[in-house]
Parts: structure tokens; C-alpha cells; sequence
């Protein structure tokens, strides 16, 4: 199985700030990852697909790298909607898809 | 547009079995694959599992293996997730999801059947 850890599990920051969330998979997933933002109540939300495609309708302060085991999300100029919980997704193996566990993106 | 119908809560009792539905519309049923993910409370996301709706083949996690069973009917443009012998930490959310039209990552989510599983 693929493993999937994912840092910090928690992260303060302050509106404009500019912060970086991290996934790294336990084996090479290519470019097969996507980030998702969840807030209480909600369904997750699809925010990049294939590492660093930028999904339709999520605004461009959204940005996504990384290849084979190292993933980063990156949020520009943090706004009052960003605080929210994210997650990453592996979908390489078509058998079995994994999660991270999670960042809470919290106001400092 | 694309929507994931779900069905209600559900009470269970430990052992029992739980049936979550999920009633597709707005697009071509058998066309894509539907996904199942659960989150505990306060928890993370975990996928359970896939069904591909055209052929009803399917891909369980490890973890649900000969608990969980994925159905559908493509008359009724509806999934099924069935899983059993329940324990309480199967308390979560249910979601379905549906991948995007050229991708494999889910894209399109249900509204989510909270299942409670309490004695």
C-alpha cells in the first residue's frame, strides 16, 4: 500500500501570509496527486489535480509542485476563506487510493 | 450538472449492517467511476473503496475487505455502499464521489449519510 504523510498537521498563520503544506508518499506516485479543502459540515473540495493542475473555478493563489514522492500545496496571500482543513490524495494506484491526514490551516 | 443524491442518517447497532445509497444524475451513469470515502468524527478522510458502474467491477481498501460490498442499478442511476458487522468506530460520514470527465481523482461529492453506530 501506498502511504501518504502529510505536514504539518496543524499550521497558524496570518492573513497575506504565504504558506506551504507538504505530502510525501511512501513510494513514487508520478504526478498522480490532489489537494482537496474541507470545511466543517462540508464535502471536501477539489482544489489541484495531477500536482499541479489548477482546478476550474479555484483562484490562482492556489498552486501545486512536486513529482514522484514529494508534494507541496502552496497558498499565496492567505484570505479569510483559506482557513480550512486540507488534504492530499494519491491516486497511482488504481487498486488503492490513500489520503494524507491533514492539515487544519488555522488564523494566528 | 453533476449531483450525488444520498441517502438519510442511520442508527445501527453494533454488528448490524448498514445500506448508504447514492442516486446520480446529470450525467451519463455508467460513464464514471464512483468512489466511497468515509471521515470519523473529528477525523481525516479515508477511502474505502471504487466501483466502476458500467461493468460493476470493483476495488476494495485492504482495511474493508469482506466487510465492505459496492453495488449498483443502472436502472435507477443509483450506487450502493453495503458494510457489516459494524463496530463504533464505523461511526462516520459516508460520501460518494465521482471522478471528473478526464481524470481518476474524485472531482464530485455527495452531500454525506452520517452513520451512527451506538448499543
Amino acid at each position: 500500500d501506498i502511504q501518504m504523510t502529510q505536514s504539518p498537521s496543524t499550521l497558524s498563520a496570518s492573513l497575506g501570509d504565504r504558506v506551504t503544506i507538504t505530502c510525501r508518499a511512501s513510494q513514487s506516485i508520478s504526478r498522480w496527486l490532489a489537494w482537496y479543502q474541507q470545511k466543517p459540515g462540508q464535502a471536501p473540495k477539489v482544489l489541484i489535480y495531477q500536482a499541479s493542475n489548477l482546478q476550474s473555478g479555484v483562484p490562482s493563489r492556489f498552486s501545486g509542485s512536486g513529482s514522484g514522492t514529494e508534494f507541496t500545496l502552496t497558498i499565496t496571500s492567505l484570505q479569510p476563506d483559506d482557513f480550512a482543513t486540507y488534504y492530499c490524495l494519491q491516486y497511482s494506484s488504481y487498486m488503492m487510493y490513500t489520503f494524507g491526514q491533514g492539515t487544519k490551516l488555522e488564523i494566528k | 450538472q453533476v449531483q450525488l443524491v444520498q441517502s438519510g442518517a442511520e442508527v445501527k447497532k453494533p454488528g448490524a449492517s448498514v445500506r448508504v445509497s447514492c442516486k446520480a444524475s446529470g450525467y451519463t451513469f455508467t460513464g464514471f467511476f464512483l468512489h466511497w470515502v468515509r471521515q470519523a468524527p473529528g477525523q481525516g478522510l479515508e477511502w474505502m473503496g471504487r466501483i466502476n458502474p458500467n461493468h460493476g467491477n470493483t476495488n476494495y481498501a485492504q482495511k474493508f475487505q469482506g466487510r465492505v460490498t459496492m453495488t449498483r442499478d443502472t436502472s435507477v442511476s443509483t450506487a450502493y455502499m453495503d458494510l457489516s458487522g459494524l463496530r463504533s468506530d464505523d461511526t462516520a460520514i459516508y460520501y460518494c464521489a465521482r471522478v471528473p470527465d478526464h481524470g481518476d481523482y474524485v472531482e464530485f461529492w455527495g452531500q454525506g449519510t452520517l452513520v451512527i453506530v451506538s448499543s
